[in-house]
């Protein structure tokens, strides 16, 4: 069974551009969580989503931020018009689908640096 | 959910030495988790206590629970080089809800 899966794991974008974070949960999860660590800090909670739903945004940026998690493919973390403020390695985790999913499983992450 | 409050900020030991890192909470909880983090790389989950529950072990590593207290403490023996990483304990008082990371454990394990 193939863990948490993010791509690409590394991305270089130039301020003003717009990056995407992709996740693929673990097979029969559909719970999904971004987090972001900015450099020297703890991990931080961003947006809690199932399938098509967001559950709970309450770490999210307000602005330039957005995330999905369609019926179909990958959850999808979108920054727009990044900053070099937004350069951080970017983790997603997932839990299954069982009334008592505590545990979530993160993927590798994805380090983006902004130019 | 609740942040954990992680003692020592950072902790040196010896391979083969035995390594004990606190962990204190503030409300009550279902259950507590450690993770841990190698340097540059995801969170991978260690162990999961759970409220009714006061130790429990897998492999070399030992977690108490004290909820009178609201504390934990996690105890990896034999210390190995490969240990060395960031912890982090995390209170829960549900399930499917976002984790609460405080600034975790620095262990460093010399070879």
């Amino acid at each position: 069974n193939a863990g948490v899966m993010q791509n690409p794991r590394h991305l270089v974008r130039r301020r003003g551009q717009e990056a995407r974070l992709r996740c693929s949960p673990m097979k029969g999860h559909s719970h999904v969580y971004w987090y972001r660590q900015l450099p020297e800090e703890g991990l931080k909670f961003m947006v809690y989503l199932q399938k098509e739903n967001i559950i709970d945004e309450s770490g999210m940026p307000k602005e330039r931020f957005s995330a999905e998690f369609p019926k179909e493919g990958p959850s999808i973390l979108r920054i727009q018009q990044v900053v070099r403020g937004d350069s951080a390695a970017y983790f997603c985790a997932s839990s299954p689908d069982t009334p008592r999913a505590e545990t979530q499983y993160f993927g590798p992450g994805t380090r983006l640096l902004v130019l | 959910s609740q942040q954990g409050e992680e003692d020592p900020q950072a902790l040196s030991i010896q391979e083969g030495e035995n390594a004990t890192m606190n962990c204190s909470y503030k409300t009550s909880i279902n259950n507590l988790q450690w993770y841990r983090q190698n340097s540059g790389r995801g969170l991978v989950h260690l162990i999961l206590i759970r409220s009714n529950e006061r130790e429990k072990h897998s492999g070399r590593l030992r977690v108490t629970l004290d909820t009178s207290k609201k504390s934990s403490s996690l105890l990896i023996t034999a210390s190995r080089a490969a240990d060395t990483a960031s912890y982090f304990c995390v209170p829960l008082t549900g399930a499917n809800s976002k984790l609460t990371f405080g600034k975790g454990i620095t262990l460093s394990v010399r070879p």
